[in-house]
This record gives C-alpha cells, sequence and structure tokens, in this order.
C-alpha cells in the first residue's frame, strides 16, 4: 500500500463546477499537510496548507480528518485555469521526509 | 529571478556514464530537498539537508546516487553508472528551515538515459 494515496482521475468537469478531490495517508505520525498544484511540464507549487480545523482560500477548502488519515480539496467554481495536477502532501513527524501522492489530473471544460 | 534554480534543465546521456545536477537554492534558505518524478506519478522524496548536513536519505538513493551541499548554499546530486530506469525529472525544492513551511520547487532537471 502506498504511503500516501489518490483519487486516481481523471477528472473532467465543465466550467463552473464543484469537483472534490480525496487523499489517504497510512502513516499515523505524520504531521504537516499540504495540496501543491502542478501544471504540465512545470514544478509543483503549493496551493494551500490543510489544518485540521479545515481552511479556506477563496474557491478552495482543504480539510483533514486524522482519526481517518483523510484529506479532501474542494474546489467549487471550478475555472479552466483550474485544470492542473493536484498533489496531496504528508510531512512525517520528527523529520521532514516529504511524500507526496501520484496526483490527481483535472480538466475543466468550457 | 531569486528563486529556486537547476542546472543543467535537460540532460541526455548514454548508459553507463555518470552525470552531475546542480540546485542553487534561494538565499537563506537552509533546507533543501532532492525529488525525482517520473511521468503519472508525485514526486519522490531522495534526500534532504539542513545546511550541510544531509539528515534523511530515501532508500530509492542507491549507492549510484550521492549528493552534497558543501557549504550549506547550492547542492550537487550525482547519478554514477547511469541506467535507463534513472530517465526521470529530478526536482530540487528548498524551505527557510522554519517549521514544516513551503517548499519551493526549482523547473527540474530532465534527464534521459539511451
Amino acid at each position: 500500500r502506498k504511503e500516501v494515496e489518490q483519487d486516481p482521475g481523471p477528472f473532467n468537469v465543465p466550467e463552473g463546477a464543484t469537483v472534490a478531490f480525496n487523499c489517504t495517508y497510512s502513516n499515523s505520525a505524520s504531521q504537516s499537510f499540504f495540496w501543491y498544484r502542478q501544471d504540465c511540464r512545470k514544478e509543483p507549487k503549493l496551493l494551500m496548507s490543510v489544518y485540521s480545523s479545515g481552511n479556506e482560500d477563496g474557491r478552495f477548502t482543504a480539510q483533514l480528518n486524522r482519526a481517518s488519515q483523510y484529506i479532501s480539496l474542494l474546489i467549487r467554481d471550478s475555472k479552466l485555469s483550474d485544470s492542473a495536477t493536484y498533489l496531496c502532501v504528508v510531512i512525517y513527524t520528527g523529520g521532514f521526509k516529504t511524500i507526496f501522492g501520484a496526483g490527481t489530473r483535472l480538466f475543466v471544460k468550457a | 529571478d531569486t528563486g529556486v534554480s537547476q542546472d543543467p534543465r535537460h540532460k541526455i546521456t548514454k548508459r553507463g556514464q555518470n552525470v552531475t545536477f546542480r540546485c542553487d537554492p534561494i538565499s537563506e534558505h537552509n533546507r533543501l530537498y532532492w525529488y525525482r518524478q517520473t511521468l503519472g506519478q508525485g514526486p519522490e522524496f531522495l534526500t534532504y539537508f539542513q545546511n550541510e548536513a544531509q539528515l534523511e536519505k530515501s532508500r530509492l538513493l542507491s549507492d549510484r546516487f550521492s549528493a552534497e551541499r558543501p557549504k550549506g548554499s547550492f547542492s550537487t546530486l550525482e547519478i554514477q553508472r547511469t541506467e535507463q530506469g534513472d530517465s526521470a525529472m529530478y526536482l530540487c525544492a528548498s524551505t527557510t528551515g522554519q517549521g514544516t513551511d513551503t517548499q519551493y520547487f526549482g523547473p527540474g532537471t530532465r534527464l534521459t538515459v539511451l
């Protein structure tokens, strides 16, 4: 079993749609959680950190459930520019080993 | 440009050759990471440095791989006796080292082993 698993995708949605991505992690010692975005042939860039209380940044909402070892990302009112691969990221407690999920590809269509 | 830079951007080599990649982190970032990414996968952690100290290495980092950060600034990743399976994008990232803060990635070095 992979340490961080994501919905395989791809997700094909029309503009304006709401889409949700899920991610599970296996190591309960995980400390910090993030969502990164990666455009085709580009480097990953931080989208947002994920906190137990949940956090929102404009159209993006991230949630963390430590009991279930589950992270989610919700994108509302999808834009064409949201088309990218979304990477779930976990950092282990006590060190800084960083584990990326395989990513979920999103295509937003006009 | 004050972001993370990597050199070269592309490298084509023949199997069995040695290659070396360089990463220049954001100035004053004392933590530096190396990752490998293949098509359809997320970046795989290889190793990280806190200043010049290499603090953790993945088991993916076989004996043919070595990384250094001699003065706590730029870092190099060397692959000896390259194999076709080493073909991938090699990414470098840096952070300030304060807690688990944002990792800023460089554009990567794409390695093709023929």
